[in-house]
């Protein structure tokens, strides 16, 4: 079935040391999301790609840094998580981010900082 | 600014119907939708709207009123497995995704 995969379900790190989430598709989408969720709150957008194209959200800190080497991956850099950056990451797609266009999600990674 | 709003939690009774509000001022409209959020995991995607009026799909019905920036969703002969966050995203004219904290359904047996 296609699908969205991110590894690893669940990432434990240590304060400042540098992680990457990482999150495949076979949907062959144009766009792919990368999102912080905290408890009880809303997903926030940290940046996505159309194609190519990165687009970085105006509040997303240096910190967070995205890579896209080809149409099926992407990955999710943090440089030096702080204890704030513990959340879940949500991975999406969307054919072409438009009107009805839904997204796509993966199961998401659970980021732990110690 | 942009903002949706949604009850924090609701309380419903298996076999029963609840109705899930959403509002919501955006810089324009290009549709919204509902998603639906077990804890722990993704979000999976239950409905879109961009007309006015219901949309239904089995259990779940999904209502929207763009003059009054304003939309429910309406769950049906409620089951266990319902409970889970119910989340309400607004398209806007940037084509953003603007979305909404959830509201938290508990079923209660």
């Amino acid at each position: 079935d296609a699908m969205v995969i991110q590894n690893p379900r669940y990432q434990v790190t240590q304060f400042g040391k540098p992680v990457t989430l990482s999150c495949s598709q076979t949907l062959n989408h144009n766009v792919m999301y990368w999102y912080q969720q905290k408890s009880s709150q809303a997903p926030k957008l940290l940046f996505h790609y159309y194609d190519k194209d990165f687009n970085n959200e105006a509040d997303t800190p240096d910190n967070f840094q995205s890579r896209r080497p080809n149409t099926s991956f992407c990955f999710l850099d943090i440089r030096s998580p702080g204890l704030g950056d513990a959340a879940m990451y949500l991975c999406a797609t969307s054919r072409d981010g438009q009107g009805a266009e839904k997204l796509f999600f993966g199961s998401g990674t659970q980021l732990s900082v110690l | 600014g942009q903002n949706i709003d949604q009850p924090t939690e609701m309380t419903a009774t298996e076999g029963a119907i609840v109705q899930i509000n959403c509002t919501y001022q955006t810089s324009g409209f290009n549709g919204l939708f509902w998603y639906q959020q077990h804890a722990g995991e993704a979000p999976t995607f239950l409905s879109y709207n961009v007309l006015d009026g219901l949309e239904e799909k089995g259990r779940f019905s999904s209502f929207l009123s763009r003059s009054k920036g304003y939309s429910y969703l309406l769950l049906k002969e409620l089951q266990m497995k319902d409970s889970a966050s119910y989340l309400c995203a607004v398209r806007d004219s940037n084509y953003q995704l603007i979305w909404g904290a959830g509201t938290k359904l508990i079923i209660k047996p």
